[in-house]
């Protein structure tokens, strides 16, 4: 069955470093997202993407965050320069509408 | 703006038993999607189940069931026969039809499943 696949599985940064959370969606989907998940709390949105360039974001989704799909497989979230509340599960989503496909997560641990 | 609600932060039952998670959801839209998501330990999130809001009939997967009550915005959770396995954070979210864009989550409530 095809799956949504995330790597690194676990990723620890220092504070002001910069990130790139990979993801290759399933291969037929058309709209991919980011959504993370600080521990304890709502899984929230993040950025949403089609046709090559972003379709919806959260507030969240600030200059620090970019998402790119440089190879028509692979599609990232940098970070930019992390902060310690940037510490979270990080998960990758594609869509077959309606229903959303989840990879198994990178949790990002910034020290 | 519409939102989801979990008023269930735990819930608890006995194996083989029949249990029940709430979920109620806002919205002024007449056409969305409901969904109910499993996240168990590993912390991967897996579709349960999902509900188109123009079905009347209730979405069923084997033993997992919806009571999907649309004039009062509400969206249950059954799960029969329950099993060890089942124990798991479940999530209830909500997308407008209109879009493919996000999806808006509730706070999740914890199953945990007594032996």
């Amino acid at each position: 069955e095809p799956e949504v696949t995330q790597t690194p599985s676990h990723q620890v940064t220092q504070m002001g470093q910069e990130v790139i959370l990979r993801c290759v969606p399933i291969s037929n989907h058309l709209y991919f997202y980011w959504y993370r998940q600080i521990l304890g709390q709502k899984v929230e949105f993040l950025v949403s993407f089609y046709n090559n360039e972003i379709s919806e974001k959260s507030e969240i989704f600030d200059d620090q965050f970019s998402v790119e799909r440089p190879d028509g497989s692979n599609f990232t979230l940098k970070i930019r320069s992390t902060k310690l509340e940037d510490s979270a599960m990080y998960f990758c989503a594609s869509s077959e509408y309606p229903e959303a496909f989840f990879g198994q997560g990178t949790r990002l641990t910034v020290v | 703006a519409q939102t989801v609600t979990q008023s269930q932060p735990e819930m608890s039952v006995q194996e083989a038993e029949t249990v029940t998670l709430s979920c109620t959801y806002d919205t002024s839209e007449s056409d969305y999607y409901l969904f109910w998501y499993k996240q168990p330990p590993s912390r991967q999130m897996i579709l349960v189940i999902r509900q188109e809001a123009y079905k009347q009939q209730n979405a069923t997967e084997n033993r997992f069931s919806v009571n999907f009550q649309k004039a009062a915005k509400s969206f249950s959770l059954k799960i029969s026969d329950s099993q060890l396995g089942d124990a798991a954070m479940y999530f209830c979210a909500y997308r407008s039809a209109d879009s493919n864009y996000q999806l808006i989550w509730g706070a999740g409530t914890k199953l945990i499943i007594k032996p």
